[in-house]
């Protein structure tokens, strides 16, 4: 079975300090993995996602993730935190079969202080 | 770009009520979903379809249902509105294929008293 875990629901950094997310994820098919943002009463954006290639995927906003199938992780960073980071971020992986579903995570809420 | 819109961003309805949630996408995707999303709880899956008049329950499909009549609508429906259905709701639509990629909406927040 698929699963997502965020280590932390919430995280808070000062600005221009370096913003790391993490996301452990089980997959019992080839792992597609996703990194969505939310601000504040809005909807989610993808920030980035990996299928197959480089395993370090670059995204928006300066956000980059790197796959590590050895440690079935795929954890966010940015090097420097900015007051517009601060939002909810939700990690997911594809589920196996056809059914075009995502595992999602419970979401880390990211503070930045100033 | 993909846009995915709803039809209204809050909502207040009283219990008992029946509500509907309307999703509509202008890129042509072949799957839509319905989430409802609170606080701890992440997002939970209600409903999908993958394609016209094909719907699958979701995580937490009691005490909705929903309709898809034509490709680029997908609505909710909230029979007898009760309080613990006050939520945010985020619709989602993404295309068929193996890239899972999902395009959202805006959310609709929902409370009934």
């Amino acid at each position: 079975a698929q699963s997502v875990t965020q280590l932390g629901s919430h995280v808070s950094v000062s600005e221009g300090a370096l913003v790391l997310l993490r996301c452990n994820y089980s997959s019992s098919v080839p792992p597609y993995l996703f990194w969505y943002v939310q601000y504040p009463n809005q909807g989610l954006q993808l920030l980035l996602k990996y299928t197959t290639g480089a395993t370090l995927v670059k995204g928006i906003n300066g956000f980059e993730a790197e796959f590590k199938k050895s440690e079935t992780s795929f954890h966010l960073t940015k090097p420097s935190a900015h007051m517009s980071d601060a939002a909810e971020y939700f990690c997911a992986v594809r589920t196996a079969g056809n059914n075009r579903k995502l595992i999602w995570g419970l979401g880390t809420s990211l503070a930045v202080n100033p | 770009d993909v846009k995915v819109t709803q039809s209204s961003r809050y909502l207040v309805k009283r219990t008992g009520e029946k509500v509907f949630l309307e999703c509509v996408q202008d890129m042509d995707h072949e799957n839509m979903f319905w989430y409802r999303q609170d606080p701890g709880l992440g997002l939970r899956l209600i409903y999908f379809s993958y394609d016209v008049k094909m719907k699958e329950k979701g995580d937490i499909p009691e005490g909705y249902s929903v309709s898809r009549e034509k490709k680029e609508r997908f609505s909710l429906i909230l029979e007898s509105a009760s309080t613990n259905q006050t939520s945010m709701y985020l619709c989602a639509s993404s295309l068929s294929g193996l890239i899972y990629e999902q395009y959202f909406g805006p959310g609709t927040r929902l409370t009934v008293t």
